[in-house]
This record gives C-alpha cells, sequence and structure tokens, in this order.
C-alpha cells in the first residue's frame, strides 16, 4: 500500500535551517509528484510547492521563494524540505503529499512533522 | 493571486444536511477537490474534481461547481463528520500554484 513516512519532530533557533525527509513506498516512485503543505497551530492548509520526482523540475510557493529548496533521491525514494533562515512564524506541522496526476489533488498525505522555531 | 473563501463554521443537527461553500472568481472553470482534516491527523481527500467521491468515502458526501462557488454537502450528518474542511483548486492563470480554501469546522451539535 501506498505510505508516505516523515521524519520526526526538530525544534530550531531563528536563523537555522531545517531539513525534512519524506519517504515513499508501496508505489512507483518517478510517476508522482510530491507537494508540500504547511499547518501553522491552529491555522489552515498553506501550500509550499511541488518536486517532480522524475526529473528534479521544482515549483515554489512566491512567499518562501529563496528559503526553500525540494530535493528528490530516487535511490531511497525519499523526497527532502530544506527551509532556510527559520523564523518562528515557520512553526508548524509540514506534510508531504503524492499528487495523483498533474494539478489535481493529493490522495496519500504523509503523518506530517512538527518544527518548531524558537529562541 | 487566487483567493477561496469558506465559511469559518457550520454547526448542523445529527441527521440534517450541512453545506460547505467555497467562493472563488469563475471557480466553475476549475477542478475544486475537498479535504477533511480531524483534530491531530493530515488531511484526506472526500471529493475530488467537483463531485468524485474516493473510494471508502461515504455517500453521504457530494459535491457540485457553478458560478462563483463550489459547495461540499454531508447528507444525514453523523458525529463523526465533525473535522474541518478544506477546498483545493489549481490557479492555472498564473505560475501553476495550488490553493486552499481558509477552511470550515464543522460542528455536530
Amino acid at each position: 500500500q501506498v505510505q508516505l513516512v516523515q521524519s520526526g519532530p526538530e525544534v530550531k533557533k531563528p536563523g537555522a535551517s531545517v531539513k525534512v525527509s519524506c519517504k515513499a513506498s508501496g508505489y512507483t516512485f518517478s510517476s508522482y509528484r510530491i507537494n508540500w503543505v504547511r499547518q501553522a497551530p491552529g491555522q489552515g492548509l498553506e501550500w509550499m510547492g511541488w518536486i517532480d520526482t522524475y526529473d528534479g523540475n521544482t515549483n515554489y510557493a512566491q512567499m518562501l521563494q529563496g528559503r526553500v529548496t525540494m530535493t528528490t533521491d530516487k535511490s531511497s525514494t525519499r523526497v527532502f524540505l530544506e527551509l532556510r533562515s527559520l523564523r518562528s512564524d515557520d512553526t508548524a506541522i509540514y506534510y508531504c503529499a503524492r499528487e495523483i496526476r498533474e494539478e489535481a489533488y493529493f490522495d496519500h498525505w504523509g503523518q506530517g512533522s512538527l518544527i518548531t522555531v524558537s529562541s | 493571486s487566487y483567493v477561496l473563501t469558506q465559511p469559518p463554521s457550520v454547526s448542523v443537527a445529527p441527521g440534517k444536511t450541512a453545506r460547505i461553500t467555497c467562493g472563488g472568481n469563475n471557480i466553475e472553470s476549475k477542478s475544486v477537490h475537498w479535504y477533511q482534516q480531524k483534530p491531530g491527523q493530515a488531511p484526506v481527500v472526500v471529493i475530488n474534481d467537483d463531485n468524485d467521491r474516493p473510494s471508502g468515502i461515504p455517500e453521504r458526501f457530494s459535491g457540485s461547481n457553478s458560478g462563483n462557488t463550489a459547495t461540499l454537502t454531508i447528507s444525514r450528518v453523523e458525529a463523526g463528520d465533525e473535522a474541518d474542511y478544506y477546498c483545493q483548486v489549481w490557479d492555472t492563470s498564473s505560475d501553476h500554484l495550488c490553493v486552499f480554501g481558509t477552511g470550515t469546522k464543522v460542528t455536530v451539535l
């Protein structure tokens, strides 16, 4: 069965960087884009961007341009999200989600990774 | 940028019908997807492409999309339907960005 398993919670100081991983299994890894979505405490869902696991192409939300990098490792079927220059308002649960087809819906989600930014 | 507006909350008695709206400019030209999110859990798609139900989603969930409003309808509401609901589209007019609605908390009275 399709599974997306994410790395564990982390606490970071303002200005630091964090790298979250998403391990995919149960399907052909390179056939689907992976998106990242975050959710601040008590807030709604915020789309961060996607990575094409076939060729590594990316598309990031404009508000994160310059601070975010998404990468993929086909050999381990993992996708990574790196966020730099962390601020307190980056505190959130970060989800990876599989896009069923281009510009469609997200049919499988990871369990979420809580990233806390605090001095 | 494209904006999707949802009511913050909807309250409904068990056995009644809940309707959650998602407003966006000419949203009928887009495919709308709906997610249910319960506390401490990841979102789950309950309606895709305006009105399709994924496998395992009860027939009580349905969707429609017309003009500037898409609607998620939950018939014969049960206590287990209490959750946050989000609509989602792709804004292909700009940089092909994904947009989520503001979210609606459904409370079962």
